[in-house]
């Protein structure tokens, strides 16, 4: 079955830190991944994605995610949080050639940062 | 900047009842989506919608759900009647193009079903 696993629920980080919250998938098919991330009351907001090419992708916001193949993860990392960044970070990805559009999400990582 | 609203941000219904929960999508976008999210599990797709019909849906979206575009702006979703399963977060979404086009998400609407 395809899925996305987010083995963290919850990452308390200091500020200035930094941060790797894991995505590993599981796929069948070739994907494409994303990483959302979403404010408190706020929508899902895309931080980056991995189509084809250069496997270190830069996002939004100073992060940036390595899409490993031989091991299904796409890792998102910053060098240094701030207070700014606490938020609900989603991995995500889609199937290609499975004639679904739909995306496939994790359950999520409550990054928490303190002062 | 551009964003998708939906309304209402949180509806009650009794089980059994109708529902329709609104989005507005970004205006010029093609490709509309719904997902939804229980509470502690993963953001899950419903459905997507192009060219006025459906594209994909998964195997929630059964024969209780409906989607439509009524007036070339709002994209809506209906619950013919509600269970108690389906009280979750709703997200709307919308792209330019489908696939590898970044989906813009809604804030959501809480449905709480009694």
């Amino acid at each position: 079955a395809q899925s996305v696993t987010q083995l963290d629920s919850q990452v308390p980080v200091f500020e200035e830190a930094p941060v790797e919250l894991r995505c590993n998938y599981s796929s069948s098919v070739s994907v494409y991944l994303f990483w959302y991330v979403q404010y408190p009351n706020q929508g899902l907001q895309l931080l980056l994605k991995y189509l084809s090419g250069s496997t270190l992708v830069k996002g939004i916001n100073g992060f940036e995610a390595e899409f490993n193949k031989s091991q299904t993860s796409f890792h998102l990392r910053k060098p240094s949080v701030h207070i700014s960044d606490t938020a609900e970070y989603f991995c995500a990805f889609l199937s290609l050639g499975g004639g679904a559009d739909g995306l496939t999400f994790g359950k999520g990582t409550h990054l928490i940062i303190q002062p | 900047e551009p964003e998708v609203t939906q309304t209402p941000s949180h509806q009650v219904t009794q089980m059994g009842q109708e529902v329709i929960l609104r989005c507005v999508p970004i205006s010029n976008h093609l490709y509309f989506y719904w997902y939804r999210q229980i509470l502690g599990q993963k953001v899950e797709f419903l459905v997507s919608f192009y060219n006025n019909e459906i594209s994909e849906k998964s195997e929630i979206f059964d024969d209780q759900f409906s989607v439509e575009r009524p007036d070339g702006s709002n994209f809506t979703l209906k619950i013919r009647s509600t269970k108690l399963e389906d009280s979750a977060m709703y997200f709307c979404a919308s792209g330019w193009t489908g696939v590898t086009d970044t989906q813009y998400f809604g804030p959501g609407t809480r449905l709480t079903v009694l």
